[in-house]
């Protein structure tokens, strides 16, 4: 059974600092890896994706990607109330099968 | 690029009536798309898998009579909840696949599904 693991939270943090979800895989094969952010009761919308190991940066957040870890995550510098919001790892284990975490909820207190 | 729409956004509808669910790709096209259903509260639920052309791949314990999965082209699939029931009440939710490139899913707005 591939699985993708998320701690459900929720992580608290306050206005302007790092938030820092993390999400971990157990198919070794995994090659491209997401990260989705739903609003409550809206779909997912599609943040960043990485293929690489290391990280990717893209203003305000970045994806960190270990492979040997089986390990993925997610930095929100900044974070704003805005940022409030449940986020998805996503891991694509190849072939047209995407499995989904549980998601973390994240709150940015004012 | 790579927007997806669902109509109707959302529905409520008798118990025993059948419900639509249209998902298009409007920018791009698309061989695959996704159908998944959210309950309250929960992570998404993958449904079915649908390429153009072909049947649907459904998920183990998901209905294949009850959620009729058509992808008629590359830019349309549509989801029919037949005889629904209370129980059905759910979010749900399509994504698209570009067709070549990239594995990225691309979500639609999701409908509401509301049965009385």
């Amino acid at each position: 059974q591939k699985e993708v693991e998320q701690n459900s939270g929720p992580l608290s943090v306050p206005e302007g600092a790092i938030a820092s979800l993390n999400c971990t895989y157990s198919d070794r094969g995994s090659q491209s890896f997401f990260w989705y952010r739903q609003y409550s009761g809206k779909s997912p919308e599609l943040i960043m994706f990485i293929y690489s190991n290391g990280d990717k940066e893209d203003g305000r957040f970045t994806a960190q990607l270990n492979k040997a870890s089986q390990y993925v995550s997610l930095l929100i510098r900044d974070s704003q109330p805005s940022d409030s919001a449940t986020y998805l790892c996503a891991v694509d284990t190849g072939g047209f099968k995407t499995i989904f975490g549980a998601g973390t909820r994240l709150f940015v207190k004012a | 690029g790579a927007v997806v729409s669902q109509h109707p956004s959302w529905v409520i509808c008798k118990s025993g009536t059948s419900v639509k669910i249209e998902c298009r790709s409007l920018d791009f096209q698309a061989t695959t798309m996704f159908w998944y259903r959210q309950f309250p509260k929960q992570s998404l639920m993958l449904m079915a898998t649908s390429n153009e052309g072909s049947k649907a791949t459904y998920e183990q314990g998901v209905e294949k009579d009850k959620f009729l999965i058509n992808h008629a082209s590359l830019t349309l699939s549509t989801l029919t909840v037949t005889s629904a029931h209370p129980e059905d009440s759910s979010f749900y939710i399509c994504s698209a696949r570009r067709e070549i490139g990239t594995d990225t899913q691309y979500f639609g707005p999701g409908t509401r599904l509301t049965v009385l």
